[in-house]
């Protein structure tokens, strides 16, 4: 596609349950990356990929949060057993890093809400 | 803890003033960038800045990265309503992973 898509656009779900978020970067960008963003605030970094291999994953705030990546394309955040803190618009970007300089496009954003 | 220190938090102006955004490390970054965002939407990048000392202009904003590459500074000269948005500072860090700054709502009164 033209841009980075992510769906679903809006998730509301129950204490407890398991969430799955998309996203699908611009073709041919190797680097991913996913952001949490609570209200008008800035980005909090989960996870980093290059291609296939997550080199960073350090921003992931448990381990009720996981990531993959396939194909060196789509990729899926995964919440276990939501809390009520995870409700934020989780923001996913991609970008080709070319000699030190590249540029992070962003989707529009998955907001999930939990009850 | 954040790699990025971004000040101020919040900036309520009036049209036609003039205003500064910080953004503050102790890294040293490949790049910087800076990013504003509107509600219910991604950043969109403004502009990329790589070497030590630039200054780059983008009709009223200004964009400065430090000597040391370590922070960098935006500022917007006579300020629109339509500069109204959410300003974003991040650092290329190791030539392959983004650091955003806190990020500052800046408000501009008609």
């Amino acid at each position: 596609g033209a841009g980075v898509s992510q769906s679903p656009s809006n998730k509301v779900t129950e204490k407890g349950k398991d969430v799955e978020l998309r996203c699908d970067p611009i073709s041919g960008h190797t680097a991913l990356y996913w952001y949490r963003q609570s209200l008008g605030q800035g980005l909090e970094f989960l996870i980093y990929f290059q291609g296939n291999s997550a080199p960073d994953k350090s921003g992931l705030p448990s381990d009720r949060f996981s990531a993959e990546r396939t194909g060196g394309s789509v990729s899926t955040l995964t919440i276990q057993r939501t809390q009520q803190e995870d409700s934020a618009v989780y923001l996913c970007a991609s970008s080709l890093v070319s000699r030190g300089i590249g540029e992070l496009f962003f989707g529009e954003g998955s907001r999930l809400t939990v009850l | 803890t954040q790699l990025l220190e971004q000040s101020p938090q919040f900036l309520s102006i009036q049209e036609g003033e003039n205003l500064t955004v910080y953004c503050n490390s102790s890294s040293v970054f490949s790049s910087l960038q800076w990013y504003r965002q509107e509600p219910g939407e991604g950043p969109v990048l403004l502009v990329t800045i790589v070497t030590g000392g630039e200054v780059k202009k983008l009709k009223r904003l200004t964009f400065q990265f430090g000597d040391a590459r370590k922070d960098s500074s935006l500022h917007i000269t006579a300020a629109q309503p339509g500069d109204t948005g959410l300003y974003l500072c991040a650092g290329l860090y190791n030539f392959n992973k983004f650091y955003f700054g806190s990020g500052t709502k800046l408000n501009v009164k008609p």
